[in-house]
């Protein structure tokens, strides 16, 4: 049963527009939450992550919209440049639970097209 | 400031065997995690070491244990190696007296491949 899910395998958008990156999970006991970005034969790259007392983070081109309702969160990239090219995975954790380990989605595969 | 560093880069076993992976913490971190990464799927949590025990653990068989040393670098190792054990293993560091915030900051990986 997979707790974060990706549903997008790939996305692709024009270079300059806003790249919007989706995720859902489905444990209530999340309350943090974090986006990596990850080129080929490297490891994941932190991005930006978000408390689940907050429901939006920004850090320059980056922001992270969560909506604990919907249990959904957005990773925003505005504006697209080409260096954004790569895959994103979401991840998830439930610090409070005691689960200390990230539950990660399966990843978008972000193409930014000059 | 030094990242996250793993050793080695590749490396190639046969079923059966044994396999030993490090990883050394970034700078200032006391927590390592360790993740397998198979492709096309995101990374999965295997365990995490905190003060030398293992604290937490995902859905992983015994073949994997690991160890940490009072230096909070670590070791990943598998026995028995089937060929479903072939993937990337992430290590990821952490400082634990942070608080709530589980900021994981991972290195390049090790890449085992199993014939």
């Amino acid at each position: 049963d997979q707790q974060v899910k990706q549903n997008s395998p790939s996305l692709s958008v024009q270079e300059g527009r806003i790249s919007i990156l989706n995720c859902d999970y489905t444990n209530s006991m999340f309350d943090y939450f974090l986006w990596y970005k990850k080129y080929p034969a490297e490891g994941p790259t932190f991005l930006i992550s978000i408390s689940s007392i907050k429901d939006k983070n920004e850090d320059g081109r980056f922001t992270v919209f969560l909506n604990k309702s919907a249990k959904h969160l957005s990773l925003h990239i505005v504006p697209s440049q080409p260096g954004d090219s790569a895959v994103y995975f979401c991840a998830a954790s439930a610090w409070g639970g005691g689960a200390d380990g990230l539950t990660f989605g399966k990843g978008t595969h972000l193409i930014i097209q000059p | 400031d030094a990242g996250v560093t793993q050793s080695p880069t590749h490396l190639i076993k046969t079923r059966g065997q044994q396999v030993t992976l490090r990883c050394s913490p970034k700078s200032g971190h006391d927590t390592v995690s360790w993740y397998q990464q198979a492709l096309g799927q995101g990374p999965q949590f295997i365990f995490q070491y905190y003060e030398e025990e293992e604290r937490q653990r995902g859905n992983f068989p015994d073949r994997f244990s690991g160890h940490q040393f009072p230096n909070y670098s670590s070791e990943l190792n598998v026995n028995a190696l089937l060929l479903g054990d072939s993937a990337l293993y992430l290590c990821a560091s952490s400082l634990r007296s942070s608080g709530r915030l589980n900021t994981q900051y991972f290195g390049p990986g090790t890449r085992l491949t199993v014939l």
